[in-house]
């Protein structure tokens, strides 16, 4: 086990398709974590998970954003009807019980178009 | 690589010298904080922590300090090398949740 995973690196879509990320992250890691980051700026958080429960999603993650972690190892985030503000980086971190500093994954590039 | 930020405050410094960048953070109740590094194309890389019942921390060529009066965090590097060239975060974590809140980062761009 080599990291967090993220995949794909890169995605461009076309305004008001829907897109799916998947994370893995390290493997003993029951946390995991969404973030998105814009140029210029610090990630900002969006949703956490505790094995397979989601329990914490801030207010920038609107309607139209899901994220799931059915077996509480990977996890996935599903952004429906995208647009062109959705461009950003999104980062998956993990981390083990109450480590509080995560290990991030390289991210994913969405660009809308 | 792509940039990570277009329009950050730069620290430039010479190869050799000692680097400082400076972080103040807004919540009170925080009691944990964080330096991460991120380089073009990669997600932020953990480089030291520190807790707020400590007030400096130090680590492989690199030093936190905190002034929890100020609500001040910075972060020493000493003989900053190429490879410490970089956008710099520092992150804080209150203990009622489990989110880092990041500050808006400093790119250091070390001259040979």
């Amino acid at each position: 086990d080599t990291g967090v995973s993220q995949n794909p690196r890169h995605k461009i879509t076309k305004r008001g398709q829907n897109v799916t990320f998947r994370c893995d992250p390290i493997s003993e890691h029951n946390r995991l974590y969404w973030y998105r980051q814009t140029l210029g700026q610090g990630p900002e958080f969006l949703t956490y998970f505790q094995n397979e429960a989601q329990l914490e999603k801030s207010r920038l993650l609107s309607d139209r954003f899901s994220a799931e972690r059915p077996k509480g190892s990977f996890s996935t985030l599903e952004i429906q009807r995208t647009e062109q503000g959705d461009s950003a980086m999104y980062l998956c971190a993990s981390s083990l019980g109450e480590m509080r500093g995560y290990t991030f994954g390289s991210g994913t590039r969405l660009t809308v178009v | 690589g792509e940039s990570v930020g277009l329009h950050l405050p730069t620290l430039s410094v010479q190869e050799g010298d000692n680097s400082i960048i400076n972080c103040a953070y807004s919540n009170s109740a925080s009691d944990y904080f964080i330096w991460y590094k991120q380089e073009s194309g990669k997600g932020p890389q953990f480089i030291i922590d520190i807790r707020s019942n400590m007030d400096k921390r130090q680590g492989q060529r690199v030093t936190v300090l905190l002034n929890k009066t100020v609500k001040h965090l910075s972060l020493q590097i000493a003989a900053t090398q190429p490879g410490d060239s970089a956008v710099y975060f520092c992150a804080e974590n209150a203990a009622a949740g489990n989110k880092l809140t990041f500050g808006g980062g400093t790119r250091v761009l070390v001259k040979p």
